[in-house]
């Protein structure tokens, strides 16, 4: 199976834009999905084939996707975004997350 | 209201074995393909395994494979891992999760089942 690679931390202040990247060489040919996970609580998906966001997603979260790299913004970021986020896609076998990024809101 | 219940964790010695169940209820469970996944204390989210709606197709991760079955029973909307040969490295909370109809992600978790592989 392949690697998605995540920075293991992003810090912005409130109301900024976080921008969380995952990168990986089969994602041109595979789709990405995002999800949140804050402490003590399962994950939840945020965004699905890149760019998709399902209902109840507020429409701060986007994401977006060049070459080997997918990119999860999070526009005007509220303190209730503090969580980790792992991008996920899918090999021959299963699936495949990223290392995950903990988001800091100061 | 879709939900999904693990059960089966706790305490084993390393080379023990546990099984893991996982109850699933307000939607038709022999539709969905199934899915654990695991993540290690202050550690990320790892696939594990999956098994595909009528149970004849699974796939493991390496680091489970020849170790750890996944398997389901539709009749009693449960889907199971079997986990031989423990390691230390098993040590996390397990999640099953529910595969999105027609795409690759997981749409419905559990809240987890914590298994800890110590002497």
């Amino acid at each position: 199976s392949y690697e998605l690679t995540q920075p293991p931390s992003v810090s912005v202040s409130p109301g900024q834009t976080a921008r969380i990247t995952c990168s990986g060489d089969a994602l041109p040919k595979q789709y990405a999905y995002w999800y949140q996970q804050k402490p003590g609580q399962a994950p939840v998906l945020v965004i699905y084939k890149d760019s998709e966001r399902p209902s109840g997603i507020p429409e701060r979260f986007s994401g977006s996707s060049s070459g080997t790299t997918v990119t999860l913004t999070i526009s005007g970021v509220q303190a209730e975004d503090e969580a980790d986020y792992y991008c996920q896609s899918a090999d021959s076998s299963g699936r495949v997350f990223g290392g995950g990024t903990k988001l800091t809101v100061l | 209201e879709v939900q999904l219940v693990e059960s089966g964790g706790g305490l084993v010695q390393p080379g023990g074995s546990l099984r893991l169940s996982c109850a699933a209820s307000g939607f038709t469970f022999s539709s969905y393909w199934m899915h654990w996944v695991r993540q290690a204390p202050g550690k990320g989210l790892v696939w594990v395994s999956r098994i595909n709606s009528d149970g004849s197709s699974t796939s493991y991760a390496d680091s489970v494979k020849g170790r750890f079955t996944i398997s389901r029973d539709n009749a009693k909307n449960t889907l199971y891992l079997q986990m031989n040969s423990l390691r230390a490295e098993d040590t996390a909370v397990y999640y099953c999760a529910r595969d999105a109809d027609f795409d690759y992600y997981m749409d419905v978790w559990g809240k987890g089942t914590t298994v800890t592989v110590s002497s």
